[in-house]
């Protein structure tokens, strides 16, 4: 079964900063892979996703992530955050076919102005 | 406007009792999913079902039964609501066969069992 791990629970940035957050998956097949946001009061929102090709994958809002299969990671990052970047993020992982969307527990990212 | 719709907002509900979260989608998605959301915990998977008259458990499934009688109607019912069953329902949705579609997420459901 496949499993997801966001190392950092709680992140503090200033404005301007630059963003990296971590996810690391276990699954021995082929993967899908996520980024969800959710902001304060709101339900959750795709940020980017994964399927195959270019394993650099350009979000909404500024968001980018990697896919490096070697290390199982799929790491979030953004070179400037906004204050309007507030919010839990939440990678995922489905290994292709009927799977299951796997969540990580999420990491909650304040950004002072 | 496409999506997918959960009622209620929120309940406060008496502990034993039983309680159904409604929810709907109508973008023909096959597939449809109850998570719940707790603090360090992040989203648990509940139920799911990845086709009109089939079911399935996830991660924390006791306590909590599902149907799916048609396309577009997911309602998960709690029997005999305990505390531990406070928490933040989502339910979502997606397009799953050659070409899957990334979830759909309704507004959630804030459900206090005291």
């Amino acid at each position: 079964a496949q499993s997801v791990s966001q190392h950092n629970h709680h992140v503090i940035l200033s404005e301007a900063a630059s963003l990296e957050l971590g996810c690391n998956y276990s699954y021995g097949g082929t993967v899908n892979l996520f980024w969800y946001v959710q902001y304060p009061g709101q339900h959750l929102q795709l940020l980017l996703k994964y399927f195959s090709g270019d394993p650099l994958v350009k979000g909404i809002k500024g968001f980018e992530a990697e896919f490096i299969k070697s290390k199982f990671s799929f790491n979030l990052r953004k070179p400037s955050v906004q204050w309007s970047d507030t919010a839990e993020y939440f990678c995922a992982v489905q290994g292709t076919g009927f799977q299951k969307l796997v969540f990580g527990t999420g990491t909650r990212l304040l950004v002072s102005p | 406007i496409a999506g997918i719709t959960q009622a209620p907002t929120s309940q406060i509900l008496a502990a034993g009792r039983r309680m159904t979260l409604r929810c709907t989608q109508d973008m023909r998605h096959n597939a449809m999913y109850w998570y719940r959301q707790d603090l360090g915990l992040g989203l648990r998977l509940i139920h799911y079902s990845n086709t009109a008259g089939t079911t399935g458990k996830g991660e924390v499934p006791d306590g909590y039964s599902v149907s799916r009688a048609n396309t577009d109607d997911f309602p998960l019912t709690l029997a005999s609501a305990v505390p531990s069953q406070t928490s933040v329902y989502f339910c979502a949705s997606r397009r799953q066969g050659a070409i899957s579609s990334p979830l759909h997420f309704g507004n959630g459901t804030r459900l206090t069992v005291t």
